[in-house]
């Protein structure tokens, strides 16, 4: 079955540092891949996604890499700011349309020491 | 844009009682969605509603869960009776159709965060 982890329950890093968050997906049929941030009593926030046909996409300090041959992407994040402060998921689906269905890892820890 | 909004934001019963949640989803977004998140996880998905019609209910406990889209719009979601294991924060998650960038992103309310004592 699908199921999604991240190598690090926990980062830290220093201000203005770079971060990169890792996740890993079991499931080779999983062709979409999305980043959601949390922060502490609020719902998921999207990030940035990425389809399978793509192995990087950029957005604003966030890039996102995609790695089929390993099962493997990771969300980088450019000058890391207090704000960023937050729980990281990686989630994942296979197909879309009637078959959409995101599967969430566990989440990682992002704490920017200042 | 109000954005998906959630109710109540918190919760607090004992067990056996029953609970509802209530979810108004981006205005134009055909497919809503109920998620549950234990602590320190990531949300798991409970069910989908394509307009008013549930079309993945596989994770939705069904002996005590129940939830209604009745007009493709709003929704609620419901247990009864509550058990110590349903705390969790409820997310209500709404997307639009369509194959342009970030047409299916779910976009998430709050929660709603429940505690059985």
């Amino acid at each position: 079955g699908e199921s999604v982890g991240l190598h690090l329950p926990t980062l830290s890093v220093q201000e203005g540092d770079n971060s990169i968050i890792n996740c890993a997906y079991s499931n080779s049929a999983s062709d979409y891949f999305i980043w959601y941030k949390q922060e502490s009593g609020k719902g998921p926030q999207f990030i940035i996604d990425i389809r399978s046909n793509m192995d990087k996409r950029q957005g604003q300090r966030v890039t996102v890499l995609l790695n089929k041959t390993v099962k493997h992407l990771s969300l980088q994040i450019a000058a890391t700011q207090p704000g960023d402060s937050a729980v990281y998921f990686c989630a994942s689906s296979i197909g879309g349309g009637s078959n959409y269905k995101l599967t969430f890892g566990k989440g990682t820890l992002l704490t920017v020491n200042p | 844009e109000a954005g998906v909004v959630q109710s109540p934001r918190y919760k607090i019963i004992e067990k056996k009682q029953p609970v509802a949640f209530w979810c108004n989803p981006i205005s134009g977004h055909n497919t809503l969605y109920w998620y549950r998140q234990n602590l320190g996880q990531g949300p798991e998905l409970l069910i989908r509603y394509e307009n008013e019609e549930a079309v993945d209910d596989s994770q939705l406990p069904k002996d005590r869960f129940s939830a209604e889209r009745l007009k493709g719009v709003d929704s609620t979601l419901k247990i009864q009776p509550a058990e110590l294991g349903d705390s969790a924060v409820y997310l209500c998650a709404s997307s639009g159709r369509g194959t342009a960038p970030g047409a299916n992103v779910l976009t998430f309310g709050a929660g709603s965060r429940l505690t059985v004592l």
